[in-house]
């Protein structure tokens, strides 16, 4: 089984700040790489899938990166809604689909 | 608009059955795999099971493999999740989600809640 490790647990930053969170798995992952967003007491939400791509209606401060084994969701400049917790995703073995712990961002 | 409505979830005994409904609208349902992800209190995802758009295909997390069923019925636009000899772990919110075609999840529902207590 591929682990996802999301890092760090908890991030504390202001709006307008930059976020950076990170993701590595056990093992090198296919291009099948997404990114949720969760808000409390609501179901997640498709932010970035195919490592980098934007899911619709998602705005331009979201950006996904990353190859291999390690992966990057970065928010340029957080806003008031930013604040939740992120989840990464992988196909990983088919047909075994994985999803990291999860990074809170959390206003400081 | 897209929507997945998730209904069926309860309180039940551990040993016993239940069996979760997923009722999609708003897209062609026929052309579209579905998944069934489950998030137990305070914690994670976890992805549970996936049927293939003509329900051809099936597919369990090792957790649940041999417990629970993925169904679906075309005319009634809604996908299933039978699951039987329940645990304790099995408590959680259990999430419909269409797949987008590359194993990734762009729509959920709000989730039905699933607690099995003695």
């Amino acid at each position: 089984e591929i682990v996802l490790t999301q890092s760090p647990a908890t991030l504390s930053l202001s709006p307008g700040e930059r976020a950076t969170l990170s993701c590595r798995a056990s093992q090198s992952v296919s291009s099948f790489f997404a990114w949720y967003q969760q808000r409390p007491g609501q179901a997640p939400r498709l932010l970035i899938y195919d490592v980098s791509k934007r899911a619709t209606g998602i705005p331009a401060r979201f950006s996904g990166s990353g190859s291999g084994a390690d992966f990057t969701l970065t928010i340029s400049s957080l806003e008031p809604e930013d604040f939740a917790i992120y989840y990464c995703q992988q196909r990983g073995n088919w047909p075994e689909l994985t999803f990291g712990g999860g990074t809170k961002v959390e206003i400081k | 608009q897209v929507q997945l409505v998730e209904s069926g979830g309860s309180v039940v005994q551990p040993g016993t059955s239940l069996r979760l409904s997923c009722e999609v609208s708003g897209l062609t349902f026929s052309g579209s795999g579905f998944h069934w992800v489950r998030q137990a209190p305070g914690k994670g995802l976890e992805w549970v099971a996936v049927i293939w758009f003509d329900g051809s295909k099936t597919y369990y997390a090792d957790s649940v493999k041999g417990r629970f069923t993925i169904s679906r019925d075309n005319s009634k636009n809604t996908v299933y999740l039978q699951m039987n000899s329940l645990r304790a772990e099995d408590t959680a919110m259990y999430y419909c989600a269409k797949d987008r075609g590359t194993y990734h999840f762009d729509y959920w529902g709000q989730g039905t809640l699933v607690t099995v207590s003695s």
